[in-house]
């Protein structure tokens, strides 16, 4: 089955500095590739998204870029803010629904303000 | 804003008893969705409904049951909970169809077995 590793662990950045966060995945079948922000004693909460027929995608401060070739993409966060503070998970499914999403392993970003 | 609601978030019980953790979603989705995490950890599929009275296992064994009899409502069911139960349960639910439609999780319920 799929196998999703995501780095680092954890991230402390500046308040207004650049964070960015990498995922590998195993499974060339796979296709949607979600990314999810948990905030402590909430459920994740999905950002941004892409397909692998892209190979970028931007919503404001948050980017997605996705490499099908070497199987890795990453979540890039601009400017940021103390809010920005969570656990981010990436994710990878393949064609036919959700219930084969399997996700990262999370990486706890803080923001110093 | 997801319409998805989690009862209780809060649990702690004794070993051997019998808990069913609720959930309901108010925005008609078929597929529905139980994870488990524990603190900080990855989110591990327990089991799925792609519809009323459809349940699958999912890539996480889990000694927990589920049912799906009315769309809007995935309660889950340790018959005998035990200390390596003690976890976060999160419910989500999403439409069916091609890949890639959003799941919308709950708030997730911790449950504590002593």
């Amino acid at each position: 089955g799929e196998n999703v590793e995501q780095h680092p662990s954890t991230l402390s950045v500046q308040e207004g500095d650049s964070a960015v966060i990498k995922c590998t995945y195993s499974d060339s079948a796979s296709n949607y590739f979600p990314w999810y922000k948990q905030e402590l004693g909430k459920g994740p909460q999905l950002i941004i998204d892409i397909r692998s027929n892209v190979g970028e995608k931007k919503d404001q401060r948050i980017a997605v870029t996705l490499n099908k070739t070497a199987k890795h993409f990453s979540l890039h966060i601009t400017e940021t803010q103390p809010e920005d503070s969570a656990v981010y998970f990436c994710a990878a499914s393949m064609d036919f629904g959700n219930e084969k999403l399997t996700f990262g392993t999370g990486t706890r970003l803080t923001i110093i303000p | 804003e997801a319409d998805i609601y989690q009862t209780p978030r809060y649990l702690v019980i004794g070993t051997g008893k019998k808990i069913t953790l609720e959930c309901s979603q108010t925005m008609g989705h078929d597929k529905m969705y139980w994870y488990q995490q524990d603190p900080g950890m990855e989110l591990h599929l327990i089991h799925y409904s792609y519809g009323v009275n459809s349940t699958e296992k999912g890539d996480l064994s889990s000694e927990s049951t589920v049912s799906r009899i009315r769309t809007e409502h995935f309660p889950l069911t340790l018959e005998s909970a035990r200390p390596s139960h003690t976890s976060q349960y999160l419910c989500a639910s999403s439409w069916s169809g091609t890949s890639g439609n959003t799941i919308y999780f709950g708030e997730g319920s911790w449950l504590t077995v002593v």
